[in-house]
């Protein structure tokens, strides 16, 4: 069974630094996915990585993709306010379409 | 396209009536899913449907939950009796296989049972 971790779980950061969401899984995955939800909405898909390697690039968050560390990472570059949200990862198993979503990961944007 | 469509968004309703959730798809995706999420469980998968059959739903609780998707354009969720631990938001999330399963979630129905 997929097991999906992100952390930290909390993340405060002042605007303008960089900083790392890690999102590692258990056993193989087809796809990684990850999701945006701000407070009391819904969830928006950010990005679809598919292979080892992968990298894709929104604005100031860039996710990439190493499936021999089975890990994914999401990278804040110079943080704004606007980005205040929580991050989900999620994973799915082969032969199915069942996402696993990580805990997910409340980053708030300090001015 | 008006995305996901789920109807109510918030119930509130008193422990032992009947709940029943709706969900419309973006037209043509051919998957529909049920999550639930709460603070202590986080999102968890209830059930999932392809192309109107429902495909896995090791996630449904219990009996006294059941979905349905009668066509490709809408889905009920129902809780029957509704218990207090059913309080959650509920999502509805719909994709197609064409494009990579992308999931694209409804607004929720924030669910209340006193």
């Amino acid at each position: 069974e997929l097991k999906v971790e992100q952390n930290p779980l909390f993340l405060s950061m002042q605007e303008g630094k960089n900083y790392t969401i890690y999102c590692n899984y258990s056993t193989t995955s087809d796809r990684l996915y990850w999701y945006r939800q701000d407070p009391g909405k819904s969830l928006e898909s950010l990005f679809v990585l598919l292979s080892n390697g992968a990298v894709k690039q929104e604005g100031r968050l860039m996710a990439s993709l190493d499936t021999k560390a089975r890990l994914s990472t999401l990278h804040i570059t110079a943080a704004v306010h606007d980005l205040s949200a929580t991050y989900f990862c999620a994973g799915i198993s082969p032969g199915n379409e069942k996402l696993t979503f990580g805990t997910g990961t409340r980053l708030t944007i300090i001015p | 396209d008006a995305g996901v469509i789920q109807s109510p968004r918030h119930e509130v309703t008193e422990m032992g009536q009947e709940v029943t959730l709706r969900c419309k798809p973006i037209s043509g995706h051919d998957y529909l899913f049920w999550y639930r999420q709460t603070m202590m469980r986080g999102l968890e998968l209830l059930i999932y449907f392809n192309n109107n059959v429902p495909i896995d739903d090791s996630g449904m609780p219990e009996d006294r939950f059941s979905a349905k998707m009668p066509n490709a354009s809408f889905s009920t969720l129902k809780i029957q009796p509704s218990e207090p631990r059913d309080s959650a938001v509920y999502f509805c999330a719909s994709s197609f296989s064409g494009t990579l399963n992308e999931q694209y979630f409804g607004p929720g129905t924030r669910l209340t049972v006193t």
